[in-house]
């Protein structure tokens, strides 16, 4: 079955990085657009940016602009999020979304399980 | 940026009765060359991520009962849960994927009665 495999909880101090990665299988990887989202504890949903499996570009929310990454691996379907200078207000679960069919505009179809990144001295 | 305001906030509905979430973009989301709104719902219970119930402001996901319906149009939508079941207590957003930054309501909490 189609589903996107997140890696594991990760507790980092300020000022540190963090790179959490995304594990697609069911379907043609390159195929959908990745998306990452990140939701803090008790708060809404927040676009982190996109990036197209196929050609390796991306885009990016404003607000993380210069501090976060997203690369993909297309020889074993995983997409990565690098962040970086990570402060308090990072602490958030991450989750990846498979969008759309060829396009960057999509509805979010399939959902990873989340990861829960801790920024903590 | 579009911002996705969401009304209300919460609300409180008694076990078969209709719960209705209203959702307003600041600009449109209706492409013209397709006559598509770029607009989907999600469902989201504690601990999970989010799950996909509506996209194109009206088409049901696969699998999802028919008591959840979406409308509207441009600036203005609204989701219908015709007939409350114990297991729609959730948080509901919506979501438009007309232009970066896709942007996300503030959700609305839907609690029984």
């Amino acid at each position: 079955q189609v589903q996107l495999v997140q890696s594991g909880a990760e507790v980092k101090k300020p000022g540190a990085s963090v790179k959490i990665s995304c594990k697609a299988s069911g379907y043609t990887f390159t195929n959908n657009y990745i998306h990452w989202v990140r939701q803090a504890p008790g708060q809404g949903l927040e676009w982190v940016g996109m990036i197209n499996p196929t050609t390796g570009s991306t885009t990016y929310a404003q607000s993380f602009q210069g501090r976060v990454t997203l690369t993909r691996d297309t020889s074993t379907s995983t997409v990565y999020l690098d962040l970086n200078s990570l402060r308090s207000e990072d602490t958030a679960v991450y989750y990846c979304a498979r969008g759309g069919l060829g396009a960057s505009r999509g509805a979010f179809h399939i959902w990873g399980q989340g990861t829960m990144v801790t920024v903590s001295s | 940026d579009i911002v996705m305001t969401q009304s209300p906030d919460s609300l409180a509905v008694s076990l078969g009765e209709r719960a209705t979430i209203n959702c307003k973009s600041s600009q449109s989301v209706l492409y013209d060359s397709n006559n598509k709104n770029y607009l989907a719902w999600y469902q989201q219970k504690p601990g999970q991520p989010p799950n996909l119930l509506i996209y194109w402001a009206s088409t049901r996901e696969s699998g999802v009962p028919d008591r959840f319906s979406g409308s509207g149009s441009g600036t203005d939508f609204t989701l219908t849960i015709s007939s409350l079941q114990a297991e729609d207590v959730a948080v509901y957003y919506c979501h438009q994927y007309y232009s970066t930054p896709f942007t996300f309501g503030p959700g609305t909490k839907v609690e029984i009665k």
